[in-house]
Formats: C-alpha cells, structure tokens, sequence
C-alpha cells in the first residue's frame, strides 16, 4: 500500500499570500495517479487537480500543482478568503488513499 | 452535469449490516469510461476510501475492509449500492459515492454531496 504524508498538518496564511503544500509518497507513484481536493465544512471534497498538475473544470489558475515521483506540491499562488479549507492529495496507483489533510486557517 | 445522491437509513445497530444506495442522475452508469466508488469520513477526520465497482461487474475493495464490504451495481436503475456487514462504532461516518475517470488520469470528478451513518443501539 502506498501512503501519503502531507504537511504542514495546519498552514497559516493571510489572504494574498502564497500557500504552498506538500504530499509525500511512501514509494513511487505515476503523475497520472495523484490528485489534489478541497474540502470545505459541511461539504463533500472538490477535485482541483487530477494528473499531478492538470487543473479541474472551473478551477483558478491561481492553484497550480507540480511534482512527480514521490514528493508532489499543491501551490495557491494568491490566497482568496474562500480558499481556507482542507485540502487532501490522493493517489491511485494499488489500493488508493488519500493523505492525512493539510488545513489551510486564516492567520 | 452528473450529479450523485447517497440515500441511506442514518442509524444502524452494532452487528447490523449498512446499506447504502448511490442514485446517478445525467450521465450513464453503464460506461465503459468510469468506475463508481464509496468513501467515507468519520467526523472530525480524513477521508478513507472503501472500494469501487465497474460496469463489467469488477470490484475493488480496501484491503482493511475487504471482508465486510460488498459493492454491488444496478444498470437499470441506474445505482450502485454498499453494504457493511458487521458494523461498530468505528463505522460510525459520512459516507460519500464518487465517480472515478479512469482514462487518461485517475481521480473522483464528481461526489454525492453525503450522507451520515451512525452506529449506535
């Protein structure tokens, strides 16, 4: 099983600043199977990037992701106020499975 | 726009068996194109995924509740369904139904927006 470690497990940013997240892999995993979500409260996850660093249907390019390998990053280029959610990577490759979550707080 | 509805009964008892039905509205069930997969997140944690089907009949499960969980999927009715047999506290969640582009990337496009199951007597 390949597990993903994210960090930082809290980020605190003011709106405007750059957000940069990071999701580690256990072993290897293939760019076409690491995905990136956002979660707000009471919601169900959002798809923002599939493929390691194609962007969803409707997602600002302000989001951005990049890596391959095992080490993946996540960057929000200029924090907006609805960008403070959790946002989790996931990949496909054997079982799949999500990291543990990086929330994103106002500072 | 494919849209995902969970539909399920909110309170089970410990032992019991969870059922749950996704119900898919604007899109086919029947594609060669997508699997349909269950994940659940307990409250106040991660997301933990539980397996998927594909329309060929093929299912895939998470090894640490691969004994306990069956996917099954209804065409006509255009459904899928999870059953949890055995459940405990532990399974207390919200659990989500997703749509699995399996072509040329992999990842959950669109999600049921979830439903809460409760184990408790």
């Amino acid at each position: 099983e390949i597990v993903l470690t994210q960090s930082p497990g809290t980020l605190s940013l003011s709106p405007g600043e750059r957000a940069t997240l990071s999701c580690r892999a256990s072993q290897s995993v293939s760019s076409s199977y690491l995905a990136w979500y956002q979660q707000k409260p009471g919601q169900a996850p959002r798809l923002l990037i599939y493929g390691a660093s194609s962007r969803a249907t409707g997602i600002p390019d302000r989001f951005s992701g990049s890596g391959s390998g095992t080490d993946f990053t996540l960057t929000i280029s200029r924090l907006e106020p609805e960008d403070f959610a959790v946002y989790y990577c996931q990949q496909f490759g054997g079982s799949p499975h999500f990291g543990q979550g990086t929330k994103l707080e106002i500072k | 726009q494919v849209q995902l509805q969970e539909s399920g009964p909110g309170l089970v008892k410990p032992s019991q068996t969870l059922s749950l039905t996704c119900s898919v509205s604007g899109g086919s069930i029947s594609s060669d194109d997508y699997y349909w997969s269950w994940i659940r997140q307990p409250p106040g944690k991660g997301l933990e995924w539980i397996g998927y089907i594909y329309y060929g009949g093929s299912t895939y499960y998470n090894p640490s509740l691969k004994s306990r969980v069956t996917i099954s999927l209804d065409a006509s009715k255009n459904q899928f369904s999870l059953k949890l047999s055995s459940v405990t506290a532990a399974d207390t969640a919200v659990y989500y139904c997703a749509r699995v582009v399996v072509h040329p990337a992999y990842y959950f496009d669109y999600w049921g927006q979830g439903t809460l199951l409760t184990v408790s007597s």
